[in-house]
């Protein structure tokens, strides 16, 4: 079965730094992995999705991922971060022959002044 | 609008009554989901319709849940005899492609808040 973990349920950083959102999957076949980021009391909103088409994936909102096979990984960075960055992130997996997406259990980022 | 669809956005309930849930999805997409989000977890996978027909119904967590798309566009999630662990956010979602076409991003409306005292 494909899963996610989310390192982190809580990362904390200052404005301007650099974000870190760390996510491992476990699959049988070459996964496609998606980020989403929730506002309060709001739906997800993809931030990028990873289908196999390249390692590095950009998005929107300046954030990027890579997919490493050999880590099993799909982090999540962003080189300066901003107050409006401030959401609940999460990884999610699907494979190549299902619907359904697993997500992670989510990672709080703060950004602070 | 051209998003995903919830309503309503918040719906309060008593122990055993029961509740119906609506979603309407971005026009022409085929493929609709429903997930449920506890508080402070991430979604779950409840079923998913392929235009009207529910090609998977493996995450419903009982024979409480059931939900219908009769004509392959709006959705109704439906919710017997509640119980207070159904309390949660219920998220629909929807994709363009057929099957959900693996690559294709699933869009999400705001949800429903769901509370039963």
């Amino acid at each position: 079965a494909q899963s996610v973990t989310q390192l982190g349920s809580h990362v904390s950083v200052s404005e301007g730094a650099l974000v870190l959102l760390r996510c491992n999957y476990s699959s049988s076949v070459p996964p496609y992995l998606f980020w989403y980021v929730q506002y309060p009391n709001q739906g997800l909103q993809l931030l990028l999705k990873y289908t196999s088409a390249a390692t590095l994936v950009k998005g929107i909102n300046g954030f990027e991922a890579e997919f490493k096979k050999s880590e099993t990984s799909f982090h999540l960075t962003k080189p300066s971060a901003h107050m409006s960055d401030a959401a609940e992130y999460f990884c999610a997996v699907r494979t190549g022959g299902g619907n359904k997406l697993t997500f992670g259990t989510g990672t709080q980022l703060k950004v602070e002044l | 609008g051209a998003g995903v669809s919830q309503s309503p956005r918040y719906k309060v309930a008593k122990r055993g009554q029961d509740v119906a849930l609506r979603c309407d999805p971005i026009s022409g997409h085929v493929s609709l989901f429903w997930y449920q989000q506890a508080l402070g977890q991430g979604p779950e996978f409840l079923t998913y319709f392929q235009n009207e027909a529910q090609l998977d119904k493996s995450g419903l967590p009982s024979d409480r849940f059931f939900a219908e798309r009769p004509e392959g566009s709006v959705s109704t999630l439906k919710i017997q005899r509640t119980q207070q662990e159904d309390s949660a956010v219920y998220l629909c979602a929807s994709s363009l492609g057929v099957s959900g076409g693996a690559g294709q991003p699933q869009h999400f409306g705001d949800g429903t808040r769901l509370s039963i005292l």
